[in-house]
């Protein structure tokens, strides 16, 4: 157990809904960081808060967006939801605001879009 | 061209052999990360190095900075390790994203 809960575990939903993901980091971590691990791209990064604020954005389409909350739980929303957007989503969480700390990962939800 | 390249990207190996995975990158980095998937898709974070080597029980990273290359390496395998190995890299030009390899999936047969 990384110490990292994502919920839901599983979301099926419908193709223009919108969705909201949930991720409470390690106790005393500030970074959490969003990917998206689809079949045919592979794990990618989408976008890192520390302590509140944006760090860092990857390939975040812009129907997505987050946040993260004072109580350093982070939300990552999917609107406009296409097909393509099936895949699992990990958060991670550490205790700096760099890549070059070590990444603690959540067990992922499953996003099916039909 | 990946930035993060990985080999080989199947093995299938019997209990017991010495397992060596690759990883070649483009770009000059500042950590690299080893990261094992299991079949249920959670991912554990295996190692973070910038030099050098590290060992935890059976396995092993190594890193080489100038020859932008690291392995990772299993000793007495078994079928537990079974999984999917992914290599990350985090690039020394500021960004703090990580990118990863397509990962090499391992099989042990018992």
């Amino acid at each position: 157990d990384s110490g990292v809960t994502q919920t839901p575990k599983h979301l099926i939903t419908a193709t223009g809904q919108r969705v909201t993901l949930r991720c409470s980091p390690r106790s005393g971590d500030l970074s959490v960081y969003w990917y998206q691990q689809s079949l045919d791209q592979g794990l990618q990064f989408l976008i890192q808060y520390y302590n509140g604020e944006e760090r860092a954005k990857g390939n975040i389409l812009e129907r997505f967006s987050a946040q993260q909350f004072p109580d350093l739980h982070s939300e990552l929303n999917l609107s406009s939801l296409e097909l393509g957007d099936s895949a699992l989503y990990f958060c991670a969480s550490s205790v700096g605001d760099s890549g070059s700390y070590e990444q603690y990962f959540g067990p992922g939800t499953r996003l099916t879009v039909t | 061209k990946n930035e993060v390249e990985q080999s080989p990207q199947n093995l299938t190996a019997q209990e017991g052999e010495f397992i060596t995975i690759n990883c070649s990158y483009s770009v000059g980095i500042s950590a690299l990360h080893w990261l094992q998937q299991h079949p249920g898709g959670g991912i554990v974070s295996l190692f973070m190095l910038s030099s050098g080597k590290k060992k935890h029980g059976r396995l092993i990273a190594t890193i080489n900075i100038q020859e932008k290359h690291s392995s990772l390496h299993i000793t007495a395998s078994h079928p537990r390790d079974s999984a999917v190995y992914i290599c990350a890299v985090r690039s020394n030009f500021g960004n703090e994203k990580l990118t990863f390899g397509t990962g090499t999936r391992l099989t042990i047969i018992p």
